[in-house]
């Protein structure tokens, strides 16, 4: 079984400039995370799906950043227009539901870098 | 979200069992206690989970006190590619619970 799969796996971009990154979650998850990780730490949560729904993006800076998950399945992140601070990974997960003891599978990343 | 704390690093030898400590003395009693590790250049990867009860699993084994205020995980035999960010998490029911809240966690380093 395919895992999360995440493109592109590093973008370098110029500041100001648009980037998106996209997001095949494991087939049959309903539940789809948007993190965000900075070097040497723990990764941060933007926004959490439930099918199409945005149940949970308080921590999403709505103001350069945009998600939309359309038919409940496949994401993307976009970022617009860019800025130096936003170098980070990005990571996408997945799990069956929002359960407590439901697991989420997570894809490689995709390493941005801001220049 | 209810918080955990970790040690930042902890090492040990090859083929030695290892003990990662995590306190969580607000946990409450729906809370979930979830531990995920992340190997160099990956995402994120899940552990373990448990309640109240010991967890044992093909990776490795979880100890929660009877309080529940704290928790271990137990790699019974450490191997080089056990090297990673360990990540002890609390996971609690309805809501923004729901979410997976990470730390900073705790660096593992393997000596051969």
């Amino acid at each position: 079984e395919a895992g999360v799969v995440q493109s592109p796996r590093y973008k370098i971009i110029e500041k100001k400039q648009p980037v998106a990154f996209w997001c095949n979650p494991i087939s049959g998850h309903n539940t789809l995370y948007w993190y965000l990780q900075n070097l040497g730490q723990g990764p941060e949560l933007l926004i959490r799906y439930e099918n199409e729904e945005a149940v949970d993006d308080s921590q999403l800076p709505k103001d350069r950043f945009s998600a939309e998950r359309l038919k409940g399945v496949d994401s993307t992140l976009k970022i617009q227009p860019a800025e130096l601070g936003d170098s980070a990974v990005y990571l996408c997960a997945s799990s069956l539901g929002p359960r407590d003891r439901t697991e989420a599978f997570f894809g490689q990343g995709t390493r941005l870098t801001v220049v | 979200d209810a918080k955990t704390t970790q040690p930042n690093s902890m090492e040990s030898n090859e083929e030695e069992p290892v003990h990662l400590p995590c306190n969580h003395s607000t946990i409450s009693g729906t809370d979930y206690i979830h531990w995920y590790r992340q190997l160099p250049s990956q995402g994120p990867e899940y552990v373990i989970h448990g309640l109240t009860s010991n967890v044992n699993n093909r990776m490795a084994s979880l100890a929660i006190a009877e309080d529940r205020k704290s928790s271990t995980l137990i790699l019974h035999r450490a191997t080089l590619r056990d090297a990673a960010v360990y990540y002890c998490i609390l996971r609690g029911s309805g809501g923004s619970n729901y979410k997976l809240t990470f730390g900073k966690g705790t660096l593992l380093t393997v000596n051969p």
